[in-house]
């Protein structure tokens, strides 16, 4: 059964710092990795991907992938409130299928 | 048009009723999925179609019956559902051999 784990938090951050969610992964075969973002009552929205080992910035967002720990992490530098969602872990390990974590609770306040 | 559209947004069900979910995207791509989320638990991966082509189960009961028509419209059929049935249902396609994948608003089912 191959599994993607989360702490499901909620993970609370003062406004303006860094705010760091976490996930593991079982399958070493892993392709690919995705950071969704769910705001209560909404769909998932993707926020990040990340395919090779290391760090990939985009704006406010940075993904962390090391393959060899079985882990990605996702930073938010300078939290808004407006960051207060779920975020859901994703990994990819065929080409159609992305098998899902539980999701992190991040709640950003003023 | 929104990039994936479902309809309704919402639906209340008995448990003898049939109904159908719909599912269109605009995106041009070539792979849709049928997700399934319920409260605490991670996003469940139903059915995944590409090129209209069935490639994955993921053992799901009989109860529910996808149709891919195109590799625009998805269905999802539901037929004596049960009461643990009731979630959330997103609808979600992507560019094969990509991997990300672009969700709709979803149907919240309630089964009754």
């Amino acid at each position: 059964q191959k599994e993607v784990e989360q702490n499901s938090g909620p993970l609370s951050v003062p406004e303006g710092a860094i705010a760091s969610l976490n996930c593991t992964y079982s399958d070493r075969g892993s392709q690919s990795f995705f950071w969704y973002r769910q705001y209560s009552g909404k769909s998932p929205e993707l926020i990040m991907f990340i395919y090779s080992n290391g760090d990939k910035e985009d704006g406010r967002f940075t993904a962390q992938l090391n393959k060899a720990s079985q882990y990605v992490s996702l930073l938010i530098r300078d939290s808004q409130p407006s960051d207060s969602a779920t975020y859901l872990c994703a990994v990819n390990y065929n080409t159609d299928k992305l098998i899902f974590g539980t999701g992190t609770r991040l709640q950003v306040f003023p | 048009e929104t990039g994936v559209t479902q309809t309704p947004r919402h639906l209340v069900m008995g448990m003898t009723n049939k109904k159908s979910l719909k599912c269109e995207q605009h995106l041009g791509h070539n792979a849709m999925y049928w997700y399934k989320q319920s409260a605490k638990k991670p996003l469940e991966l139903m059915f995944v179609y590409n090129f209209k082509e069935q490639t994955e189960n993921n053992s799901v009961p009989s109860r529910f019956s996808p149709e891919c028509p195109n590799s625009s419209h998805l269905f999802l059929h539901l037929h004596t559902l049960q009461p643990e049935d009731s979630a959330l249902y997103l609808c979600a396609s992507s560019q094969t051999g990509e991997g990300d994948a672009f969700f709709g608003q979803g149907t919240r089912l309630t089964v009754v």
